[in-house]
């Protein structure tokens, strides 16, 4: 099955700052990589996905990027924020209603 | 994004009752709902796939008589934790994909068994 592998556990940054996440996954076939964070107490919040038909998504300071060939994806955080802070989680499919398969997760504190 | 609506959001019981919690999508119809599971501090653990309209699928190690999942509509799936203990105390997620083919997770229920 696959296997979803993100690291560090934990990353700190100064705002303002840039923050970038790697996962690495093992299932070729999986072609859908979604990005979640959580808040303490709260359920994952969806905040960026790409399917594997393209390399690079942004959405304003976030942006994902995809090496299919490398098997990894990289969540980046521009212009961090102490809002920012945060549970973050990378996670990889292969489609529509399948499992996801989520990462561990890393705790990513931004400094004011 | 799509909402998904769960309820209660914390809630704390005596050993040996039973506490249903309630997942709903609420601008979208979802044929599959998904259970999650969630220890402070680590990842989020799949329990079981919730189809509606007919039985769950439980992720290996998960009792199926003990948590008892029903997707009675494409809107509405339930997980009754059956005879809860103290080892049953976590935080319980459930999600639904959405018709753009993307996953979105309730804001989770925060169970103490007392």
């Amino acid at each position: 099955g696959e296997n979803v592998e993100q690291h560090p556990s934990t990353l700190s940054v100064q705002e303002g700052d840039s923050a970038v996440i790697k996962c690495t996954y093992s299932d070729s076939a999986s072609n859908y990589f979604p990005w979640y964070k959580q808040e303490l107490g709260k359920g994952p919040q969806l905040i960026i996905d790409i399917r594997s038909n393209v390399g690079e998504k942004k959405d304003q300071r976030i942006a994902v990027t995809l090496n299919k060939t490398a098997k990894h994806f990289s969540l980046h955080i521009t212009e961090t924020q102490p809002e920012d802070s945060a549970v973050y989680f990378c996670a990889a499919s292969t489609g529509a209603n399948s499992k996801l398969t989520f990462g561990k997760g890393i705790t990513l504190s931004v400094r004011p | 994004g799509a909402v998904v609506s769960q309820h209660p959001s914390r809630v704390i019981c005596k050993s040996g009752t039973s506490v249903k919690i309630e997942c709903r999508s609420l601008d979208f119809q979802a044929t599959t709902m998904f259970w999650y599971r969630q220890f402070p501090k680590q990842s989020l653990m799949l329990m079981a796939t919730s189809n509606e309209g007919s039985k769950a699928t439980y992720e290996q190690g998960v009792e199926k008589d003990k948590f008892l999942i029903n997707h009675a509509s494409l809107t509405l799936s339930t997980l009754t934790v059956t005879s809860a203990h103290p080892e049953d105390s976590s935080f319980y997620i459930c999600s639904a994909t959405s018709r753009a083919e993307k996953l979105f997770f309730g804001s989770g229920t925060q169970l103490s068994v007392l």
